[in-house]
């Protein structure tokens, strides 16, 4: 089955600083990437997707992201955080085999510091 | 107008009730999930409901019940409820969300405290 790994569990950064999130999944076959941001309290939001095509692509709020098949990543960034940034940030997989809901990392707590 | 809107947002309810959690989308999608998100926030598929057919039941006690009247509304019964059921549950759904390529909108979840 497909797994999906976050590493940094807590990652605390000052304003204006740069953000990388690393996200790594095992899959070998066709997948689409996620990355969803949970405002406190608050539901999902879709951040970024990825299906096909530029592997580098651009969600909202200035994120953006990588895929890199050859080392099965796809790592969040963004050049400078705000405090409104504060978020627990989550990514995603779904594979083209099974099921095919959405298998979800644990998730990473970005603490932005003004 | 909310797209996936869930209730009720919060709930508090002593161990051995039974109680229901209630998911409506206006997206006119045709995939519908149950997640659940614990303690820790980590967010596992529970259910998957494909119009109106049940497509993906995971490893849950046979307490957790899903029911789709119809393509909109996916509720969430939950029997005798225990204390570890005490998690954020999320509803969500797709379009064509068996295939691939699309995306899943979620609602704004339902806080359940089992005391």
């Amino acid at each position: 089955a497909q797994s999906v790994s976050q590493h940094n569990h807590h990652v605390i950064l000052s304003e204006a600083a740069s953000l990388e999130l690393g996200c790594n999944y095992s899959y070998g076959g066709t997948v689409n990437l996620f990355w969803y941001v949970q405002y406190p309290g608050q539901h999902l939001q879709l951040l970024l997707k990825y299906f096909s095509g530029d592997p580098l692509v651009k969600g909202i709020k200035g994120f953006e992201a990588e895929f890199i098949k050859s080392k099965f990543s796809f790592n969040l960034r963004k050049p400078s955080v705000q405090w409104s940034d504060t978020a627990e940030y989550f990514c995603a997989v779904k594979v083209d085999t099974g099921r095919r809901a959405l298998t979800f990392g644990s998730g990473t707590r970005l603490q932005v510091q003004p | 107008d909310t797209a996936v809107s869930q209730t009720p947002k919060y709930l508090v309810t002593q161990m051995g009730n039974d109680k229901s959690i209630k998911c409506e989308q206006n997206l006119g999608h045709d995939t519908m999930y149950w997640y659940k998100q614990d303690s820790k926030k980590f967010l596992k598929i529970m259910f998957s409901y494909n119009n109106k057919e049940l497509i993906i039941n995971e490893t849950v006690p046979n307490r957790f019940s899903p029911k789709s009247p119809d393509k909109a509304h996916l509720n969430l019964h939950i029997n005798s409820l225990e204390l570890g059921d005490s998690a954020v549950y999320f509803c969500a759904s797709s379009q064509r969300g068996a295939g691939m390529n699309t995306e899943a909108f979620f609602g704004q979840g339902t806080r359940l405290t089992v005391v």
